[in-house]
């Protein structure tokens, strides 16, 4: 399967540490996207990359937050000093340059719970 | 900031009864429209987009969706529905030069066989 890979599935921290996921996206897609999704409600925004740049980012994505994509390739979404209100699914999703907006493809996402 | 309501949070059928999931958006300009679904235990899969040209579009599996621009509409509907649709189904909007999705809250369902 050569869609979007994000690791690791889960993970369970204690409140205060730093986390980093990972996302890699399909090969040929040079678009990036983080989303947070909670218990209940759809994905959220929270940033978006073409080729290394990050052209856009949510409020959500306050300064404990940073994002990289350091050869237009993988990314990876760090998390400074974890919070309860942190929990939640991370998702990464991809999708190729053309006319008009390409549909995105998402990942299994990545399960943070903060204890 | 644009939002996206999905009315129904769940949905219960028995096979065979037709489907039709409420989705609208608040956005006033022009809009890029989608419904994801989300089978338990599976990623986001994409089932069908409007970008413009026939407001009516056709997905997989026998979905589709009307957009209505009127009402804000961008209804799901499948005539007749599987056990193997119970999934959960989100309603997604894009502004035309934007790259960000805004999505609903989701609605799940649950078909009885």
């Amino acid at each position: 399967d050569t869609g979007v890979s994000q690791d690791p599935r889960h993970k369970i921290t204690k409140r205060g540490q730093n986390v980093t996921f990972r996302c890699d996206p399909i090969s040929e897609h040079n678009r990036l996207y983080w989303y947070r999704q909670t218990l209940g409600q759809g994905p959220e925004f929270l940033t978006y990359f073409q080729n290394e740049a990050q052209l856009e980012k949510s409020r959500l994505l306050s300064d404990r937050f940073s994002a990289e994509r350091p050869k237009g390739s993988f990314s990876t979404l760090e998390i400074q000093r974890t919070e309860q209100g942190d929990s939640a699914m991370y998702l990464c999703a991809s999708s190729s340059t053309g006319a008009g907006s390409q549909p995105q493809h998402f990942g299994d996402g990545t399960r943070l719970s903060i204890l | 900031a644009q939002s996206v309501s999905q009315h129904n949070h769940h949905v219960i059928l028995s096979e065979a009864a037709s489907l039709e999931l409420g989705c609208n958006y608040s956005y006033g300009g022009t809009v890029n429209l989608f419904w994801y679904v989300q089978y338990p235990g599976q990623h986001l899969q994409l089932l069908l987009k409007y970008f413009s040209g026939d407001p009516l579009v056709k997905g997989i599996k026998g979905f589709e969706a009307e957009f209505i621009k009127s009402k804000f509409s961008f209804n799901l509907r499948k005539p007749s529905v599987q056990w193997s649709d119970t999934a959960e189904y989100f309603c997604a909007v894009m502004e035309n030069a934007g790259n960000m999705l805004t999505f609903g809250g989701g609605t799940r369902l649950m078909v009885k066989p």
